[in-house]
């Protein structure tokens, strides 16, 4: 069972456009929300991060919403650049002693100049 | 100076010898772990280790072990490696809380 689940596979969008990317779980049991953002021949890099007591975090051009009731959460990437062009993971985790990353199957992004 | 480094880079081998793979970790963390990314990107977790202590085996093969001498280290010896083993390996490491994980560069391991 696919405890997270990731969309769409694949996104293009244009240089200045908002790219979007949405993720859903199941266990109501999971506390930390992060993205993950992996360039080609790299570790996936902590992009930013949200716990579910706030519905929105934003980081420079980067905004995580958070949805509990609905159990979903996104990533928007506003103003995207041809150097946003990566894939990007979501993930889940629960706090406690269960150190572990439940990982989406990933969105390649492509920002086309 | 790298947070997480792991060694080799890329690992060429043949079906049924064993290989070893190194990680270390400079930044203090507490916990460390091993995850596969298979050929369709998807990331898995393998292990995790708690200071040096085995917390999470996630049903990996008997020819996966992992051994951790001391917090900063963690390796990933393979046995009789098998087709289906290549893959890309991480090393990642997390503070206390667990929560954020830092990987390393990754290791690409092809079995021929």
């Amino acid at each position: 069972q696919q405890q997270v689940k990731q969309s769409p596979q694949s996104l293009i969008v244009q240089k200045g456009g908002i790219s979007i990317i949405n993720c859903a779980y199941e266990n109501t049991a999971f506390d930390y929300f992060p993205w993950y953002q992996q360039f080609p021949g790299k570790g996936p890099a902590l992009l930013i991060a949200i716990r579910p007591d706030v519905s929105e975090k934003k980081e420079g051009r980067f905004t995580i919403s958070f949805n509990k009731s609905a159990k979903q959460f996104s990533l928007h990437i506003m103003d995207s650049q041809p150097g946003d062009s990566a894939t990007y993971f979501c993930a889940v985790s629960s706090g406690g002693s269960n150190y572990k990353l439940t990982f989406g199957k990933g969105t390649l992004l492509t920002v086309n100049p | 100076d790298t947070a997480v480094s792991q060694t080799p880079k890329y690992l060429v081998t043949q079906m049924g010898n064993d290989k070893s793979i190194k990680c270390e970790q400079n930044l203090g963390h507490d916990t460390m772990y091993w995850y596969k990314q298979d050929s369709k990107k998807f990331l898995k977790i393998m292990f995790s280790y708690n200071n040096k202590e085995l917390i999470i085996n996630e049903t990996v093969p008997n020819r996966f072990s992992p051994k951790s001498p001391d917090k900063a280290h963690l390796n990933l010896h393979i046995n009789s490696l098998e087709l289906g083993d290549s893959a890309v390996y991480f090393c990642a490491s997390s503070g206390r809380g667990g929560n954020e994980a830092f990987f390393g560069q990754g290791t690409r391991l092809t079995v021929v």
